[in-house]
């Protein structure tokens, strides 16, 4: 199946700096991909759509300040958590679509990065 | 709107037992529904999904998954329960602009 990486698995970093997190589809394609978080014991929320070439898509509540989404390449997209507070402490989760299943596009999920902000 | 209700935030059966995880989905339009496992600290990896085609769907691990359009159903099962089958499992539907929503999430446990 499709391979989605990300990079790092996991972050430690003080409160106040910038933490790049990257995604990439391995094998394939991804004009879109997506951007996750997930508290513990939880599920997955969405936090935006980040297109290739184009502006990302930010769902209601997310700051689109605090959370920059670059997708410049087919295969690659970044996510910058800037000005980290303890609150943005949480298990990041990307994935990408493969575009070759028509309407039931699968997404491919990346193995996530912990980031934990002192 | 789409949306996805997963019945029992846990379960628990007996290595060797049937394992039967409830999903119950809403939708205005046909679905696309999928079914995803993740083990701690991990992503999430594709089990099986449904798109239109035969409504028994077989995926990975000895795991299928029926689509039922009368009872707004897509219930996850095993015959035989392995111990490696222990997981958070979540199922999902694809939503406008190839969004997944997600459902809350089924912990599986499984005893020896």
């Amino acid at each position: 199946g499709a391979v989605v990486s990300q990079h790092p698995s996991w972050v430690i970093c003080k409160s106040g700096t910038s933490v790049k997190i990257e995604c990439r589809s391995l094998d394939f394609q991804a004009t879109t991909m997506f951007w996750y978080r997930q508290f513990p014991k939880q599920s997955l929320m969405l936090m935006a759509t980040s297109n290739e070439g184009s502006k990302a898509t930010y769902e209601q509540g997310v700051e689109k300040d605090k959370f920059l989404i670059n997708h410049a390449s087919l295969t690659l997209s970044t996510l910058t958590v800037t000005s980290a507070h303890p609150e943005d402490s949480s298990f990041y989760i990307c994935s990408a679509r493969d575009p070759t299943g028509g309407q039931a596009d699968t997404q491919y999920f990346g193995p996530g990065t912990r980031l934990t902000v002192l | 709107a789409q949306s996805v209700t997963q019945l029992g935030s846990h379960v628990s059966v007996s290595e060797g037992a049937l394992v039967l995880l409830r999903c119950n989905y809403s939708s205005s339009v046909p679905p696309y529904l999928f079914w995803y496992v993740q083990y701690p600290n991990q992503g999430l990896q594709l089990l099986l999904k449904y798109t239109s085609a035969a409504t028994l769907v077989k995926g990975i691990n000895g795991f299928e998954a029926e689509f039922k359009k009368s009872e707004t159903s897509f219930h996850l099962t095993k015959p035989s329960a392995h111990m490696s089958d222990a997981a958070e499992y979540f199922c999902a539907v694809s939503g406008g602009y190839n969004k997944l929503i997600f459902g809350a999430g089924t912990r599986l446990a499984v005893h020896p």
